[in-house]
């Protein structure tokens, strides 16, 4: 069985542009959550998609945005990129909903921003 | 608000230590559920153990245990016998549902992780 796959793995972008991040969910998974890493801020919820729609968003500002297709891939955005956006981008999949069942990892796309 | 506390931020032992990671969180919900992740150093976590807020009975699987104990709002984690492989940073994560009788909404909330090194 196929994993969490997410793409690209590794990208470096400069301050002011905007990049879009992919992830692929375990087949039959119809719950994808997306996650920023930093050394400063830890582990952070960005935002869940469920049957293409977002059911639950984190604290970050309107310059993160996602959206999940009909096959349950998902991409997210951040546009106007800022230094501090520089981090590990996890994306998750879960059978259930995100906030009660076990999350299936992808191994991040790190993103770079000078 | 929600929180989580791993205050040991880094742990160093000798393979074949026992060792403990510590997890404390906060929630006045009555409703929640528990996580501890893995994550090695290729990146993806790995969900190692669920517990829910109505299920205080600890846990054994392996090497691994864990003791949820409400009364200290604590959800610590030992490896037994570690091994060179336990090397990783481990999250302890709590999440509550938002919606009233339904666990569409909620919130996520990982603790700081502990960054575990066994040492051959």
């Amino acid at each position: 069985k196929a994993g969490v796959t997410q793409t690209p793995r590794y990208l470096i972008k400069t301050r002011g542009q905007q990049v879009t991040l992919s992830c692929s969910p375990i087949s039959g998974h119809r719950s994808v959550s997306w996650y920023q890493q930093t050394p400063g801020q830890g582990l952070q919820f960005l935002f869940e998609y469920f049957s293409e729609t977002q059911r639950n968003k984190g604290n970050f500002p309107g310059r993160f945005s996602g959206r999940q297709f009909s096959n349950s891939r998902s991409e997210m955005n951040v546009s106007t990129l800022e230094l501090g956006d520089s981090a590990l981008y996890l994306c998750a999949s879960s059978l259930v909903e995100f906030v009660t069942g076990e999350l299936f990892f992808g191994e991040g796309s790190r993103l770079t921003v000078l | 608000a929600q929180k989580v506390t791993q205050a040991q931020t880094e742990i160093s032992v000798v393979e074949k230590e026992d060792v403990t990671l510590d997890c404390v969180y906060e929630t006045r919900d009555t409703t929640y559920y528990l996580f501890w992740y893995k994550q090695p150093p290729s990146g993806e976590l790995v969900f190692l153990i669920r517990r829910n807020s109505f299920d205080e009975q600890n846990e054994i699987s392996g090497r691994y245990s864990w003791n949820f104990q409400k009364s200290t709002s604590s959800f610590n984690f030992t490896i037994t016998a570690s091994q060179v492989v336990d090397s990783a940073v481990y999250f302890c994560a709590l999440s509550v549902i938002m919606g009233l009788g339904s666990s569409n909404t909620g919130k996520l909330i990982f603790g700081q992780g502990t960054t575990l090194q066994v040492k051959p």
